[in-house]
């Protein structure tokens, strides 16, 4: 069955650098999606995108995340200058029609694991 | 806004045995969804269940199951012969069918551990 892809699995940064998470949705998809998990809390929702653009972002989603679909199979969310509260799984997820009906139920990734020091 | 509530942080059964996880959620709408999703200590998050709100019917996926209450708010899976594998996070979540919105809203979680 084919999956959504995330690496790296688990990055290290330090507070202020700026990352890039990786991941590739699945080939037929067209909508993406970030979500994020600090630890011991909910999942919450960053962002959606749709047709090279973002369809809908959190209050989460402030200036320092921008999200990109590079070349077609990739998608990826930048954190610039992080912070420590940045820290949390994040989880990217696909679907191939939007509201999710019928039998296209939201795919996530394994997600990675950010930690800011 | 809608939230969703889970009140059980954590549940324990034995195997085999079954257990029925609660969810209540606050909502405006009159047509939505509504899911389950289980995360096991890998961290991938993984489609247990979906309802669709205007369908009456309750819905199953093998040992799993759903009791909606629309009238109620209330989404609670049930687990029958639990297992082993089935040790994990479960997260509720609610998404909108109308009104531009993408997102699902999760409640924070039950953690189910299923002991031998």
């Amino acid at each position: 069955e084919p999956e959504v892809t995330q690496t790296p699995s688990h990055q290290v940064t330090q507070m202020g650098q700026e990352v890039i998470l990786r991941c590739v949705p699945i080939s037929n998809h067209l909508y993406f999606y970030w979500y994020r998990q600090i630890l011991g809390q909910k999942v919450e929702f960053l962002v959606s995108f749709y047709n090279n653009e973002i369809s809908e972002k959190s209050e989460i989603f402030d200036d320092q995340f921008s999200v990109e679909r590079p070349d077609g199979s990739n998608f990826t969310l930048k954190i610039r200058s992080t912070k420590l509260e940045d820290s949390a799984m994040y989880f990217c997820a696909s679907s191939e029609q939007i509201r999710l009906v019928g039998n296209s139920p939201l795919h996530f990734g394994n997600g990675t694991r950010l930690t800011v020091t | 806004a809608q939230t969703v509530t889970q009140s059980q942080p954590e549940m324990s059964v034995q195997e085999a045995e079954t257990v029925t996880l609660s969810c209540t959620y606050d909502t405006s709408e009159s047509n939505y969804y509504l899911f389950w999703y289980k995360q096991p200590p890998s961290r991938q998050m993984i489609l247990v269940i979906r309802q669709e709100a205007y369908k009456q019917q309750n819905a199953t996926e093998n040992r799993f199951s759903v009791n909606f209450q629309k009238a109620a708010k209330s989404f609670s899976l049930k687990i029958s012969d639990s297992q082993l594998g089935d040790t994990a996070m479960y997260f509720c979540a609610f998404m909108r069918t109308q009104g531009g919105s993408e997102k699902l809203v999760f409640g924070k979680g039950t953690k189910l551990t299923v002991n031998p």
